[in-house]
């Protein structure tokens, strides 16, 4: 149980254009998802919490017209790079918690999704 | 700001050693998750610990929590080269609007 999937898991795009990546919770509902960014060699740095049916609450730093977050129903969340630079070149990788939340707030994270902008 | 320091950065082991992550902060947590991520992927979760002193066994891994919840530590025994990967710790806190503070990572190689 408890599976996160991502979509796409890798995708190369053009500067200047945006970029959808999906995030799913196949097995459990999630009211709350997050989304992480990876660099290389490094750990995972935490971009914006995704509550369902609200607005997505962004961590300092992080530009919200840039990286856009919905968080339509309670097994999905999509966050969509716009206007996409090199610069945004990354690991992004989502998370889920379980709806109800266990006492000690699991999360459950996606596979990932690499994305290339040329 | 609560921060996580995991130590060592990176260890190279032979097949058949021991060997101990570390992770330690100033804050307390309310409980502590331990993942394993391979290159390309994901990170898996391995454990939470959520009591003081708490003790947790996976096969050949084995968790503790530290008493006042500010410190944790993973063992493994007889480490495989199936056990390389990133092993990351992260902690949850309600002042931290119960979102994962996660530590820097400590890349685990076991050389056959």
């Amino acid at each position: 149980g408890a599976v996160v999937s991502q979509h796409p898991s890798r995708v190369i795009c053009k500067s200047g254009t945006s970029v959808k990546i999906e995030c799913r919770s196949l097995d459990f509902q999630a009211t709350t998802m997050f989304w992480y960014r990876q660099f290389p060699k490094q750990s995972l740095m935490l971009m914006a919490t995704s509550n369902e049916g609200s607005k997505a609450t962004y961590e300092q730093g992080v530009e919200k017209d840039k990286f856009l977050i919905n968080h339509a129903s309670l097994t999905l969340s999509t966050l969509t790079v716009t206007s996409a630079h090199p610069e945004d070149s990354s690991f992004y990788i989502c998370s889920a918690r379980l709806a109800g939340g266990t006492p000690s707030y699991e999360q459950y994270f996606g596979p990932g999704t690499r994305l290339t902008v040329t | 700001t609560q921060l996580l320091e995991q130590s060592p950065q990176f260890l190279s082991i032979q097949e058949g050693e021991n060997l101990t992550v570390y992770c330690n902060s100033s804050s307390v947590f309310s409980s502590l998750q331990w993942y394993r991520q391979e290159p390309g992927e994901g990170p898996v979760l391995l454990v939470t610990v959520v009591t003081g002193g708490e003790v947790k066994k996976l096969k050949r891994l084995t968790f503790q929590f530290g008493d006042a919840r500010k410190d944790s530590s993973l063992h493994i025994t007889a480490a495989q080269p199936g056990d390389t990967g990133l092993y990351l710790c992260a902690g949850l806190s309600k002042a931290a609007g119960n979102k994962l503070t996660f530590g820097g990572g400590t890349r685990v190689l076991v050389k056959p």
